[in-house]
């Protein structure tokens, strides 16, 4: 069975930082890509950034570009988001997502977790 | 970047009605649309991939069309577990972008 688990939210300071964590299990973890997406309070889904299943490549959003940095270590079947120079507008909840082929940035994404809380706020 | 046009963005229906959801891109993505249910407090779930292609485990009521900008989400018989807010997300190229949801309510 295929498990994907967020870790890692809580409440920071404009400005500050954190680290999420998403680890997964039941399928061959280096051969696919790994994304995480958000939502924040009573929006619509925002994709992030995608990793593709080496580690070798990543692609993220504009938005968070120069701030949020994606990785993953296959030893662990973990993938992570590292957040910098956090803002307001970045409290959401963050899912990490499975991608459904085993294409490079593949953006169907078939398994996710249950998302974890980040807020923002001072 | 590729915008996302859904509608209806609330759609109230009563179990046993048929639904149909619409979803417009802003440039040609071939068959590269998705479909997502999301339910509070749940992970989301992937329901149709490449346009058409129903997800394993998913029920047979649940189907996908179109091609090109335009696509569509359909219901063919509402069961209580459906009402959800379902999104439609393009793969086509990055950066992925979803369209702003629909939420189906218990009329």
């Amino acid at each position: 069975e295929v498990q994907v688990v967020e870790s890692g939210g809580g409440l920071v300071q404009p400005g500050g930082s954190l680290r999420l964590s998403c680890g997964a299990s039941g399928f061959t973890f280096k051969n696919y890509a790994m994304s995480w997406v958000r939502q924040a309070p009573g929006k619509g889904l925002e994709w992030v950034s995608t990793i593709s299943g080496t580690g070798g490549s990543t692609v993220s959003a504009d938005s968070v570009m120069g701030r949020f940095t994606i990785s993953r270590d296959n030893s662990k079947n973990t993938v992570y988001l590292h957040m910098n120079i956090m803002r307001a507008e970045d409290t959401a909840i963050y899912y990490c997502a499975k991608s459904y082929s085993m294409a490079m940035f593949g953006g169907e994404l078939d398994y996710w977790g249950q998302g974890t809380l980040v807020t923002v706020s001072s | 970047d590729i915008q996302m046009t859904q509608s209806p963005s609330s759609l109230s229906a009563s179990v046993g009605d048929r639904v149909t959801i619409i979803c417009r891109t802003s440039q040609t993505i071939s068959s590269y649309l998705n479909w997502y249910q999301l339910k509070p407090g749940k992970a989301p779930k992937l329901l149709i991939s490449t346009a058409f292609s129903l997800q394993s485990g998913v029920p047979s009521r649940f189907s996908g069309g179109g091609s090109g900008t335009d696509f569509t989400l359909t219901i063919s018989s509402l069961q209580p577990e459906d009402f959800a807010t379902y999104f439609c997300q393009q793969s086509y190229r990055t950066p992925y972008t979803f369209g702003q949801g629909t939420k189906l309510e218990i009329k």
